[in-house]
């Protein structure tokens, strides 16, 4: 079965710090790899995507994931944090091999938390 | 602009009394579904839809039915609610046109079933 595992439920970073926020999948072939924000009382924005090409995807809001084949991650980073970046973040992944072709399987979230 | 909406934001209901969350998309997506988001547990889809009269259910569809008569509106309904369908629920729709389905959310609706 195909899922997405984020190991953190907190990260907490001071501003102006790089920040990673862990995701790890697991599927049969190639994956299409998704990261959403979702801020307080607001709905999933979506902030980039792996489907081909480059391990290093680039984002929105200067957010950047490197896809890592061999270990199976798709890590969302930037390089200094702001306090506007506190969020809820979801890493997920597409079911490929399903006839609900547009079915997006969820991570259960990790809580970043930028100090000032 | 693009944009997915979903009335009410906020519902505060009594067991067993019908209600219906209604969500519209204007984007003209072939794809909508809905999901609710329960702590620890991510997002979990409750019924999807790949267009217009063409529904199935998804992995938590228990409790819940689905219409799509038209194809920017997919209403959720909750015919008999109960304490434990009290989650923030989620419609989203995508486009099967740009191969990824990224999918496009509304802001939530907050359900309390009491």
């Amino acid at each position: 079965a195909q899922s997405v595992a984020q190991p953190e439920d907190q990260v907490n970073v001071a501003e102006g710090n790089p920040l990673t926020v862990k995701c790890t999948y697991s599927v049969s072939g190639n994956p299409y790899l998704f990261w959403y924000v979702q801020y307080p009382n607001r709905g999933l924005q979506f902030l980039l995507k792996y489907i081909t090409g480059d391990n290093l995807v680039k984002g929105s809001y200067g957010f950047e994931a490197e896809f890592n084949k061999s270990q199976t991650s798709f890590h969302l980073k930037k390089p200094s944090a702001l306090v506007s970046d506190s969020a809820l973040y979801f890493c997920a992944v597409r079911d490929l091999h399903s006839s609900n072709t547009g079915k997006l399987i969820f991570g259960q979230g990790t809580t970043l938390q930028v100090k000032p | 602009e693009a944009q997915v909406t979903q009335n009410p934001r906020y519902l505060i209901t009594v067991t067993g009394k019908k209600l219906t969350v209604t969500c519209s998309q204007n984007m003209n997506h072939e794809y909508m579904s809905w999901y609710r988001q329960d702590p620890g547990l991510g997002l979990r889809q409750i019924y999807y839809s790949m267009n217009v009269e063409v529904t199935d259910k998804g992995d938590v569809p228990e409790g819940y039915k689905v219409s799509r008569k038209e194809k920017r509106n997919f209403p959720l309904i909750l015919e008999s609610p109960s304490p434990n369908q009290t989650s923030l629920y989620f419609c989203a729709s995508s486009s099967k046109a740009f191969g990824s389905y990224e999918q496009y959310f509304g802001p939530g609706t907050r359900l309390t079933v009491t």
